[in-house]
């Protein structure tokens, strides 16, 4: 099993570009979850699918940041234009169900540096 | 408003002694509670979880206590290890999954 898969590991893009984060989810899969760490507020939920439809958007801080999951291995996340402050490590996790018994899956975070 | 707080950012213990991390939450309708380690260039992983139908949890040298009058969480680790040394989340789940802000753990040999 490869895990969940992130790509690019690390970020560096001077304020104003855009930025695309993604995800392979794990295989058999069907909740996919975007998280971002920070040192201040520590792991915040972004976005979560189920069967590859958007659950819940709340967390996602404006409309700078959009995510899709075109199919069941494969989601991204962007960021146009992106700004310092989206400086963070951003996740992805999968697991088995939507279940709040059934453990995330993460994958190993894209580093985002905004200058 | 942060709905789950680790108010220790860092925790230091001896080889061999235990390590205790402390986990508060504010909203009563979290009834599943989940820890998770990260260490570093890595994401974090599945620990130990409790639901609150019980107050304990064991699995091997981690055991979670759950205080669901104090609204209160611990993780405890005996006897700690150097390879423990991690950052640590409690998480906590109603609707949807809720984390702290973690507890950078450091086991001195």
């Amino acid at each position: 099993d490869a895990g969940v898969i992130q790509s690019p590991r690390h970020e560096v893009t001077e304020m104003g570009q855009e930025v695309t984060l993604r995800c392979k989810p794990i295989s058999g899969h069907n909740s996919l979850f975007w998280y971002r760490q920070t040192m201040m507020r520590g792991l915040e939920l972004l976005i979560y699918f189920n069967n590859n439809v958007p659950i819940d958007d709340s967390g996602m801080p404006e409309d700078r940041f959009s995510a899709k999951m075109p199919n069941a291995s494969f989601s991204t996340l962007k960021i146009q234009p992106s700004e310092p402050r989206d400086s963070a490590v951003y996740f992805c996790a999968s697991s088995s169900a939507t279940g709040k018994r059934s453990p995330l899956h993460f994958g190993n975070g894209t580093r985002l540096t905004v200058t | 408003d942060q709905q789950v707080k680790q108010n220790s950012p860092s925790l230091s213990v001896q080889e061999g002694r235990i390590s205790i991390l402390n986990c508060d939450y504010t909203n009563s309708m979290f009834d599943y509670f989940l820890w998770y380690k990260k260490y570093p260039a890595e994401g974090p992983t599945f620990l130990i979880s409790i639901s609150s139908i019980k107050d304990k949890n064991e699995d091997g040298r981690f055991t979670v206590f759950l205080n669901k009058s104090a609204k209160h969480l611990s993780l405890h680790i005996v006897p700690s290890q150097p390879g423990d040394s991690a950052v640590y989340f409690c998480a906590a789940s109603g609707n949807k999954l809720v984390f702290g802000a973690g507890t950078i753990l450091r086991v001195k040999s």
